[in-house]
């Protein structure tokens, strides 16, 4: 199994500050084939699902603001915020999909300062 | 407008089952993958199981052997057959589905079914 480790925990920032979310995976992601990273980036708010915010590591949905930008490729990844705003308050999860099963990692609570 | 609804969540004794459902709308659960994602009270998601659109499934170590996902194609809808159950898969239980296309992200997810399973 790839196990996809997330760092920090949890971080506070302030408004229109940056946020940085680091994801590790413990096997590469990027199939050699198409040089894809299989790795997306969600968001969670309290009592609400998940929403996919970016796609093969750094391809943002559609409808996402573009303060939200993924990095990386291989094992290491990165989600920035470049600008937090109040509604970004959430917990941010990791997750390959390079293979089964498909792991996210323990998640990264962000808070505003 | 794509929308998941899941159903069947509740309060069981350890040792029971449950039949989650996943009614889908807005597209056809045939054209798709299927996924069934856990969250248990205060943690983080924990994927379990998949059927591919040739309906082979695929499960998570954790319920192998205990749970079973299934698809009817009349219904529209996506099931967890839960068997076994331990107080451990206390969790809120989402389905979910691969992006259409090239991508296998989950671009749609249901609001969630809780399941608590307690003596």
């Amino acid at each position: 199994d790839i196990v996809m480790t997330q760092s920090p925990d949890s971080l506070a920032v302030s408004l229109g500050e940056r946020a940085t979310i680091n994801c590790k995976s413990s096997q590469s992601v990027l199939y050699s084939s198409n040089n894809k990273n299989y790795l997306a980036w969600y968001q969670q708010k309290p009592g609400q699902p998940p929403k996919v915010l970016i796609y093969w590591a750094s391809t943002r949905e559609s409808g996402v603001p573009d303060r939200f930008s993924g990095s990386g490729s291989g094992t290491d990844f990165t989600l920035t915020i470049s600008s937090l705003q109040a509604e970004d308050a959430a917990v941010y999860y990791c997750q390959q999909y390079y293979s089964i099963p498909r792991t996210f990692g323990q998640g990264t609570k962000v808070e505003v300062k | 407008e794509v929308q998941l609804v899941e159903s069947g969540g509740g309060l069981i004794q350890p040792g029971g089952s449950l039949r989650l459902s996943c009614a889908a709308s807005g597209f056809s659960v045939r054209s798709d993958n299927m996924h069934w994602v856990r969250q248990a009270p205060g943690k983080g998601l924990e994927w379990l199981a998949l059927i591919y659109t040739d309906d082979r499934p695929q499960y998570a170590d954790s319920v192998k052997g205990r749970f079973t996902i299934s698809r009817d194609d009349s219904k529209n809808s996506a099931f967890l057959q839960m068997n076994s159950l331990r107080t451990e898969d206390t969790a809120v239980y989402y389905c979910a589905r691969d992006t259409p296309g090239l991508r296998d992200d989950f671009d749609s997810w249901g609001q969630g079914t809780l399941v608590t399973v307690s003596s």
